[in-house]
């Protein structure tokens, strides 16, 4: 099973909007509509932020948006703060035989 | 609230095996899944595989089959994770979320078990 393929790190400065892309194949990411993000900050568990590739779970900020191109998934998050930086993942289902698999992950720094 | 609460940290010796346990409360145990995710030192998430608490049915990464097992008690809610003849590259925390298959989400996560294989 390979992993879904993220950017290591994206940046940012406050207020700035900065995309992760999740890029799989069409027996993952292309076929199903079955991506989630999560936030991990240092020490924590992972945080859902979004599933089925663009609905945000309550209580999430609605400046964090998903959305689906083909083989890729994208997270955006908008007017960028401070308690955003953290590491972020894509989780994928793919197909019967690879069943559910992460990205590698995205540090994104806001500077 | 929904709560996840996993059992302490261990250590084990290099071809032991291990058992997570994930003690679940403020939702019904048998309506969702609980998949099984770790992560080694400094490193990212890797899935390790889910059971159906309803029906015990369960599905593991290829990675680990042969050497996970995982199983639940639906009298207390908990679920489980047995992980066999440990090495040191199992090394790491080792978390359970509860699931749902067909929107595709983990929430809420447990807290993590840190499990040091080492002789």
């Amino acid at each position: 099973q390979s992993a879904l393929t993220q950017p290591a790190s994206v940046s940012g400065s406050p207020g700035q909007s900065i995309t992760i892309s999740c890029t799989g194949t069409i027996s993952d990411v292309g076929s199903y509509n079955l991506v989630s993000w999560y936030q991990q900050h240092p020490g924590k568990a992972p945080k859902l932020m979004i599933y089925g590739g663009t609905k945000r779970p309550s209580g999430v900020s609605n400046r964090f948006s998903g959305s689906k191109s083909g083989n890729t998934a994208s997270l955006t998050i908008s007017g960028l703060q401070i308690e955003d930086e953290a590491d972020y993942y894509c989780f994928s289902y793919g197909g019967s035989s690879t069943s559910w698999v992460f990205g590698g992950g995205t540090k994104l720094t806001v500077l | 609230q929904v709560q996840l609460v996993q059992s302490g940290a261990e250590v084990k010796k290099p071809g032991a095996s291990v058992k997570v346990s994930c003690e679940t409360s403020g939702y019904t145990f048998t309506g969702y899944y609980i998949f099984w995710v770790r992560q080694a030192p400094g490193q990212g998430l890797e899935w390790m595989g889910w059971i159906n608490p309803n029906s015990g049915g369960t599905n593991y990464a290829q990675k680990f089959q042969g050497r996970v097992t995982m199983t639940r008690d639906t009298s207390i809610s908990t679920a489980y994770m047995e992980l066999s003849r440990l090495r040191s590259e199992d090394t790491a925390l080792y978390y359970c979320a509860r699931g749902d298959w067909g929107s595709g989400w983990l929430d809420p996560w447990g807290q993590g078990t840190l499990v040091t294989v080492s002789s």
